[in-house]
């Protein structure tokens, strides 16, 4: 079964600009994730999608949004970069199923840098 | 705003020696404790999921326990080797994983 992928792997962007970051869970994973991580910090929650709606909302700006399709993939975008949005963004799937362990699957991440 | 502290932040062994680390959150309704293993350039990978005060899980010389009423969880391994060098995050479970900074193992042959 493939693992998480994450597209792109990298991205460069000035300030000012948007990005739309790509998520693609474990086939029947139905809960995707996202996490940022910058240096010294740990994995910040940004948001949670399960079955197309956002369930959970972490403490970020309304620049992070995010929205996941039928397929179950997700996107998130940043909306007017700014230098601090420089990270590592990470998404996560799970099963999310009565009986499950709500373990979570990660993906390599998408490095994003801001100049 | 869920606390989670993990100590210690780096740590530093000698192949073959055991070691130890601790997760400290707010005793408070949560699902489950996670633990996670994450090696430079790879993906956070799942070791455990607990649930139950009291419960111990072991995977070849990793366990790690679960005390709910104090909060905290311990992560054990007996004999490290260089390849357990990682960043062990731990995270409660409520509506959302909270995840803490990590402890850094640095296992040197």
């Amino acid at each position: 079964k493939a693992g998480v992928t994450q597209t792109p792997r990298y991205l460069i962007k000035t300030r000012g600009q948007q990005v739309t970051l790509s998520c693609s869970p474990i086939s029947g994973h139905r809960s995707v994730s996202w996490y940022q991580q910058t240096p010294g910090q740990g994995l910040q929650f940004l948001f949670e999608y399960f079955s197309e709606t956002q369930r959970n909302k972490g403490n970020f700006p309304g620049r992070f949004s995010g929205r996941q399709f039928s397929n179950s993939r997700s996107e998130m975008n940043v909306s007017t970069l700014e230098l601090g949005d420089s990270a590592l963004y990470l998404c996560a799937s799970s099963l999310d199923r009565p009986g499950s362990s709500y373990e979570q699957y990660f993906g390599p991440g998408t490095r994003l840098t801001v100049t | 705003i869920l606390n989670v502290e993990q100590s210690p932040q780096s740590l530093h062994v000698q192949e073959g020696d055991s070691t130890n680390f601790t997760c400290s959150f707010p005793s408070s309704n949560f699902y489950a404790l996670h633990w996670y293993r994450w090696e430079t350039a790879k993906s956070p990978e799942a070791l455990f999921v607990m649930t139950l005060n009291g419960d111990e899980k072991k995977k070849g010389r990793i366990s790690a326990t679960l005390n709910t009423k104090e909060g905290y969880s311990y992560l054990y391994i007996k004999g490290s080797q260089p390849e357990d060098s990682a960043t062990y995050l731990c995270a409660p479970h409520t509506d959302k994983l909270i995840f803490g900074t990590g402890t850094r193992l640095q296992v040197f042959p």
